[in-house]
């Protein structure tokens, strides 16, 4: 079926580092990609989006990068810092028979050590 | 700056209860989501409202979940009976999506633990 998924599970790096998280897609009609952090304990907060006609978004400290040639999706995070430590879940947005989805992958858990 | 406001945040119940959670969207929002998420993995759909009209209920199992949103603001997301395999997070979600914005803001969930 179609699902969003990320490629590493854990992801590990020194304070300072710049991080890269990836996210490969199936389903070529999606219209925007969302990257989400999520503490432990806490509800998914939104990072950064991206249109499906735009291949390079940034934001502060972040930015999100999007092939659709080869359907991956990347979040580069600069100068990493030990508050940056969470899972991260790349989610797509999908027309259905009902209207538009938001689907989640399974994460990617990024440790930051200091 | 504004919430998505859910409740209780945390709920133990016993098998074969009813238990029920409550979010409430932030304002203006049309776009509705429950979600459940077991630990380790990401969120999963259960229901999406727009408005008050459910648009998608596919992924909700309805022999035992019930969502209602009567006055497209407020929902409810009910489980009778609760059974040892719904131990969650269960998260309510809010957007623009059906107005053309695309991120959804989450509350902080509800944790329920079924014994």
């Amino acid at each position: 079926g179609e699902s969003v998924g990320l490629h590493l599970p854990t992801l590990s790096v020194q304070e300072g580092d710049n991080s890269i998280i990836n996210c490969a897609y199936s389903n070529s009609a999606s219209d925007y990609f969302i990257w989400y952090k999520q503490e432990s304990g806490k509800g998914p907060q939104f990072i950064i989006d991206i249109r499906s006609n735009m291949d390079k978004r940034q934001g502060q400290r972040v930015t999100v990068l999007l092939n659709k040639t080869v359907k991956h999706l990347s979040l580069q995070i600069a100068a990493t810092q030990p508050g940056d430590s969470a899972v991260y879940f790349c989610a797509e947005t999908m027309a259905n028979q009902a209207g538009t989805a938001l689907i989640f992958g399974k994460g990617t858990t990024l440790s930051v050590s200091s | 700056e504004a919430e998505v406001a859910q409740s209780p945040r945390y709920k133990i119940t016993e098998k074969s209860q009813a238990v029920a959670f409550w979010c409430d969207p932030i304002s203006g929002h049309a776009t509705l989501y429950w979600y459940r998420q077991i630990l380790g993995q990401g969120p999963e759909l259960l229901v999406q409202f727009q408005d008050e009209s459910v648009v998608d209920d596919s992924q909700l199992p309805k022999d035992r979940f019930s969502a209602e949103r009567l006055k497209g603001v407020d929902s409810t997301l009910k489980i009778q009976p609760a059974e040892l395999g719904d131990s969650a997070m269960y998260l309510c979600a809010s957007s623009l999506l059906g107005q053309g914005r695309a991120e959804a803001f989450f509350g902080q969930g509800t944790r329920l633990t079924v014994v």
